[in-house]
């Protein structure tokens, strides 16, 4: 199996941009994450899905942010406008059931400048 | 819902030395304990878990880490680390919620 796969790996855009991330979870994980990393927060759980449904988004930082998993083998994260300080890296992980273990992507490094 | 706290920011060590990481939760319920490691520019990876059953649970490349729910811990420990143990440690736990992460502990391992 290929793993969790994230698309773009780096991404750098301007603040007012849109921008959409992508996630491929491993086939057949039915529960998909995704997190921000900083420096200064570490690691934070943004949203959560179960069989493509949103569970828990209460770490969605603000309006901005919007999350979709149309199906289960993709879900985007967006980000509109985008401003400097959602630079961050972007990890999406699946797991095969809401509470066991999950798998990592490579993540996308987002800058904005 | 559950906290995670880890104690060491920056833990350097020589090769071959001993490593205890400390991880201490928040939560009075049934858990699910984790540890990831992350290798600079890489992705999180799983090292460990515990769900139930022995305490001591052993990971991946020499890695071990020992669930006390008495003291809500579960430390990583390894004997001897090398230099490509060099990387940023994050314990997680499970309880009511999806996995919360503790702020992460970075070893740098030196000749």
């Amino acid at each position: 199996d290929a793993g969790v796969i994230q698309s773009p790996r780096h991404e750098v855009t301007e603040m007012g941009q849109e921008v959409t991330l992508r996630c491929k979870p491993i086939s057949g994980h039915n529960s998909l994450f995704w997190y921000r990393q900083t420096m200064m927060r570490g690691l934070e759980l943004l949203i959560y899905f179960n069989n493509n449904v949103p569970i828990d988004d209460s770490g969605m930082p603000e309006d901005r942010f919007s999350a979709k998993m149309p199906n289960a083998s993709f879900s985007t994260l967006k980000i509109q406008p985008s401003e400097p300080r959602d630079s961050a890296v972007y990890f999406c992980a699946s797991s095969d059931r809401g509470e066991e273990t999950q798998y990592f992507g490579p993540g996308t490094r987002l800058l904005v400048l | 819902a559950q906290s995670v706290s880890q104690h060491n920011h920056h833990v350097i060590l020589s090769e071959a030395a001993s490593l205890e990481l400390g991880c201490n939760y928040s939560y009075g319920g049934t858990v699910n304990l984790f540890w990831y490691v992350q290798y600079p520019g890489q992705h999180l990876q799983l090292l460990l878990k515990y769900f139930s059953g022995d305490p001591l649970v052993k990971g991946i490349k020499g890695f071990e880490a020992e669930f006390i729910k008495s003291k809500f811990s579960f430390n990583l420990r390894k004997p001897s680390v090398q230099w490509s143990d060099t990387a940023e440690y994050f314990c997680a736990v499970e309880g009511n919620t999806p996995l919360v992460f503790g702020k992460g502990t970075r070893l740098s391992v030196i000749a």
